[in-house]
């Protein structure tokens, strides 16, 4: 089983804060990462889906960028809204082997009025 | 509307008893994911299936049995030889497009319990 870790595991910010977390992943044998927003009493919702080293995602207030060469991959929320309370998930799928996808544990944001 | 089924939404379970979960999708996708969460930790998949009448096991198989006879259907029984069954579990599915490099569409998942 390959490790993706995922930091902080939780975060309590204010409301107008930008704030970003990190997915970290084995650097070898890259083949996609996906970040995905769980709120509470819904499924996940996939956000970005990144295959390309220097990649970089934007979907309103919430981007992502890729490094593959060292393994991590940023989120970053600008100007967070209590609607962006969520479990955010980074998954990856490396190009050998089982053809799934491998999550990491989360980061839970809460974000204050 | 296109979407993951999931139910029951709540399921409790005696000792000894296999219980099934059941999941359908009418999104035309060909490959389907079971997933288990425990408190604390993320999605470890269980089995999947990239096409009909075919899976392979995940990361923590053992206890657990799933079939795919039809494309848009993925059952996983939780057997009795799966000793801590308590968990919540969610199904997913994808594309299988090319590169495979497709997110994964999720259902509103199971909450298992022993009684």
């Amino acid at each position: 089983i390959l490790n993706v870790e995922q930091s902080p595991q939780s975060l309590h910010v204010q409301e107008g804060d930008s704030t970003n977390f990190t997915c970290s992943f084995p650097s070898s044998n890259f083949y996609a990462l996906h970040w995905y927003r769980w709120e509470t009493a819904k499924s996940p919702e996939a956000l970005f889906v990144m295959t390309l080293n220097g990649d970089e995602k934007k979907k309103g207030r919430i981007s992502a960028t890729l490094n593959t060469k060292e393994g991590y991959s940023y989120l970053y929320i600008k100007g967070s809204q209590p609607e962006d309370s969520a479990t955010y998930l980074c998954a990856f799928r490396w190009n050998t082997g089982r053809r799934a996808l491998t999550f990491g544990s989360g980061t839970r944001l809460q974000v204050q009025p | 509307d296109g979407g993951i089924t999931q139910s029951p939404k709540y399921l409790f379970r005696k000792e000894g008893q296999n219980v099934t979960l059941s999941c359908e999708q009418n999104l035309n996708h060909d490959a389907m994911y079971w997933y288990r969460q425990d408190p604390g930790q993320g999605l470890r998949l269980i089995y999947y299936s990239q096409i009909v009448n075919d899976f392979q096991k995940g990361d923590i198989a053992e206890g657990y049995s799933v079939s795919r006879e039809k494309k848009e259907s993925f059952p996983l029984t939780v057997t009795s030889a799966q000793k801590n069954p308590t968990a919540f579990y969610l199904c997913a599915s994808s594309i299988q497009g090319q590169g495979n490099n497709q997110p994964q569409h999720f259902g509103d998942g199971t909450r298992l319990s022993i009684l």
